[in-house]
């Protein structure tokens, strides 16, 4: 069985600030892990995802996450926060050919004080 | 290129109906899959379809139940509804070619009263 981990339920940054959005995984075999967005009263939209190569995956909106094998991790990370990122972030694991679905974290709400 | 679409997008039906939801992937996309979002569960997954067949189920009860047309378009059905069934139904679609990069749509709001 494959889970995700996301420990914090909130996070709050300061504009322009770096923010850290952490996310670890169960998975057997190679993990396919993704991260996505919510804003309210909408579906889910990809940021990023690591298949296989660089640890250090770049995706949308200048967000970028780094793949630590040794310790089952795929935090989510950006330089400096914008308001506008203030939304609902969900980490994704998936495994073996995308048979089994994608399994999310509970997610973290992200909030981007001005 | 259109997104995925589900229709309807708001439901309110009573304990003991049936409902059934339809999305519309992206044109090109064969795989649709189902997802149930509550905030004491989080996002679960139900089921994936690909070309007519169902590929993969998720823990949720025989009540929940899906299909695919050949057009890809897919419908999700649920029987005897009951007060947890209350939630926001997302549909994802991707292509063959890129396995993991789910496209989802704005989901459906089901409140079961």
């Amino acid at each position: 069985a494959q889970s995700v981990a996301q420990p914090e339920d909130q996070v709050n940054v300061a504009e322009g600030n770096p923010l850290t959005v952490k996310c670890t995984y169960s998975v057997s075999g190679n993990p396919y892990l993704f991260w996505y967005v919510q804003y309210p009263n909408r579906g889910l939209q990809f940021l990023l995802k690591y298949i296989t190569g660089d640890n250090l995956v770049k995706g949308s909106y200048g967000f970028e996450a780094e793949f630590n094998k040794s310790q089952t991790s795929f935090h989510l990370k950006k330089p400096s926060a914008l308001v506008s990122d203030s939304a609902l972030y969900f980490c994704a694991v998936g495994s073996g050919g995308g048979a089994d679905g994608l399994t999310f974290g509970k997610g973290t709400h992200l909030i981007i004080q001005p | 290129k259109a997104g995925v679409t589900q229709t309807p997008r708001y439901l309110i039906k009573t304990r003991g109906q049936q409902v059934t939801l339809s999305c519309s992937p992206i044109s090109g996309h064969r795989s649709v899959s189902w997802y149930q979002q509550t905030p004491g569960q989080g996002l679960q997954f139900l089921f994936e379809y690909f070309s007519e067949t169902q590929r993969n189920k998720g823990n949720f009860p025989g009540r929940f139940s899906g299909r695919q047309f050949s057009n890809s378009r897919s419908e999700m059905n649920v029987s005897t509804l009951e007060l947890g069934d209350s939630a926001l139904y997302l549909c994802a679609s991707r292509t063959s070619g890129r396995e993991y990069e789910q496209y989802f749509g704005p989901g459906t709001r089901l409140t079961v009263t």
